[in-house]
């Protein structure tokens, strides 16, 4: 069946360096959604992807959608201790009516003031 | 406040006993999402809606699972029988579907945490 994996599960960084996490699915998606959960709440939509190739931002995010739409990054710049918590991909196959999300794993940040 | 609420927010109950949770998603929203999830772990879809038809039930799902929208709006989500395997926070999440080839953003409520002792 369809896979979503991300990686790496965890990452402690400085406050001030960079983050990235990576996602990567087994078949085509037809779009991929980012999230993020700080500990004890709810996931919070971030942004959705689409289109091959596609590159958003959001302040000091950074969000890529692979060429061949089967991979996803989230790039966060200068990290602050508000970005604490655990950020999921989720991708949506390609073909069919079926439109739930695969949910990947998370990457949860710690960030070090 | 208009989002998502769930009911109730903690939920304690012995082995085999039966339990029923409820999700009242954002009004216009006419998808509405299970999840279970786990420490450590994503969120695991159980089932979802479109409107008051269920569309997909996880094969995870065991027939003790078993969800409702009787007329579109509120859900329930009841486990017969619980388990100790069946702790775990139960979340509910609605959209807005407009077109049919793509999913959307979700809308997460604060969830159900089960412990089942």
């Amino acid at each position: 069946g369809q896979q979503v994996m991300q990686i790496p599960q965890y990452q402690h960084v400085q406050e001030g360096e960079d983050f990235t996490t990576y996602c990567n699915s087994s078949t085509t998606l037809s779009n991929i959604q980012w999230y993020k959960q700080r500990p004890g709440g709810h996931p919070v939509f971030l942004i959705q992807l689409v289109k091959s190739g596609e590159v958003k931002k959001q302040k000091r995010l950074t969000f890529q959608f692979g060429e061949a739409k089967k991979n996803s990054s989230l790039h966060i710049t200068a990290t602050q201790t508000t970005d604490v918590g655990t950020y999921f991909c989720a991708g949506s196959q390609r073909a069919g009516n079926n439109r739930k999300l695969i949910w990947g794993l998370g990457t949860s940040l710690a960030v070090n003031p | 406040d208009t989002g998502v609420s769930q009911n109730p927010r903690h939920k304690i109950t012995k082995r085999g006993q039966n339990v029923t949770f409820r999700c009242d998603p954002i009004s216009e929203h006419n998808r509405l999402y299970w999840y279970r999830q786990t420490l450590g772990q994503g969120p695991e879809f159980l089932t979802y809606f479109q409107n008051e038809a269920q569309l997909e039930k996880s094969r995870l799902l065991s027939d003790r699972f078993s969800a409702e929208r009787p007329k579109g709006s509120f859900s329930t989500l009841e486990i017969q029988r619980t388990e100790q395997g069946d702790s775990a926070m139960y979340l509910c999440a609605s959209s807005l579907e407009r077109l049919a080839d793509r999913s959307y953003e979700q809308y997460f409520g604060p969830g159900t945490r089960l412990t089942v002792t």
